[in-house]
């Protein structure tokens, strides 16, 4: 059974530093990984979708990485800003060719002014 | 155009009472998924559909919950003789296909009392 593990659970930092929010898997048998945001009460919003053949995706100021071998991804948010502010969960699908993701617990951040 | 749109925003019933949540997924997304989502949580899967048919059901947590999708697009999540557990906020995501990026809805949030 996929478990998906998200370090660490929350952090609080001040405007304008880089993050690292850390994602990994048991079962690295994994056609992609998929990145989401998630705001106070809403529903999930999609960040990045990584193949299982692709190194890393990068949209603005998200890099994430995707290392299958030893089971991790790395969503990196460069200059964070306050609008930052979210839950941040990773997903990949429960084991070997299932659709069904399993999602992590999430990382909550806080970025202040 | 039009995301996933869910409805109700918020549904208050009674113990024992029969629920039924839609799902209006994007138009000519042929993958629909149901997930449940509790404080603190990653969601949770519940069922998908491929086109019309259940494709996989194994997340349901008993025979008191069915999902259905006559026609291939809106989705109802039944739920019989509620109870006060099924509280949570539930979730429906759509994509184009089932390896393809998943776009959520803002849920429904669900009080059993």
């Amino acid at each position: 059974k996929q478990e998906v593990t998200q370090i660490p659970a929350a952090l609080s930092v001040p405007e304008g530093e880089n993050l690292v929010l850390n994602c990994s898997f048991t079962d690295s048998a994994i056609y992609n990984l998929q990145w989401f945001r998630q705001d106070p009460g809403k529903g999930l919003t999609s960040l990045l979708l990584i193949q299982s053949s692709q190194r890393e995706q990068t949209s603005g100021r998200l890099n994430a990485s995707l290392d299958k071998s030893s089971g991790r991804s790395t969503l990196y948010i460069a200059a964070s800003q306050p609008g930052d502010s979210a839950t941040y969960l990773c997903a990949v699908p429960a084991s070997g060719g299932s659709y069904i993701p399993t999602f992590g617990r999430g990382t909550s951040l806080i970025v202040h002014p | 155009g039009a995301g996933v749109s869910q409805t109700p925003s918020n549904k208050v019933t009674e113990k024992g009472k029969y629920v039924e949540l839609r799902c209006d997924p994007i138009s000519g997304h042929t993958a629909l998924y149901w997930y449940r989502q509790s404080l603190g949580q990653g969601p949770e899967f519940l069922i998908y559909f491929q086109g019309t048919g259940a494709a996989d059901d194994s997340g349901l947590p008993n025979d008191r919950f069915f999902a259905v999708r006559p026609e291939g697009s809106v989705s109802t999540l039944k739920i019989q003789r509620t109870e006060r557990g099924d509280s949570a906020v539930y979730l429906c995501a759509s994509s184009f296909s089932v390896r393809d990026t998943q776009y959520f809805g803002p849920g429904t949030r669900l009080t059993v009392l």
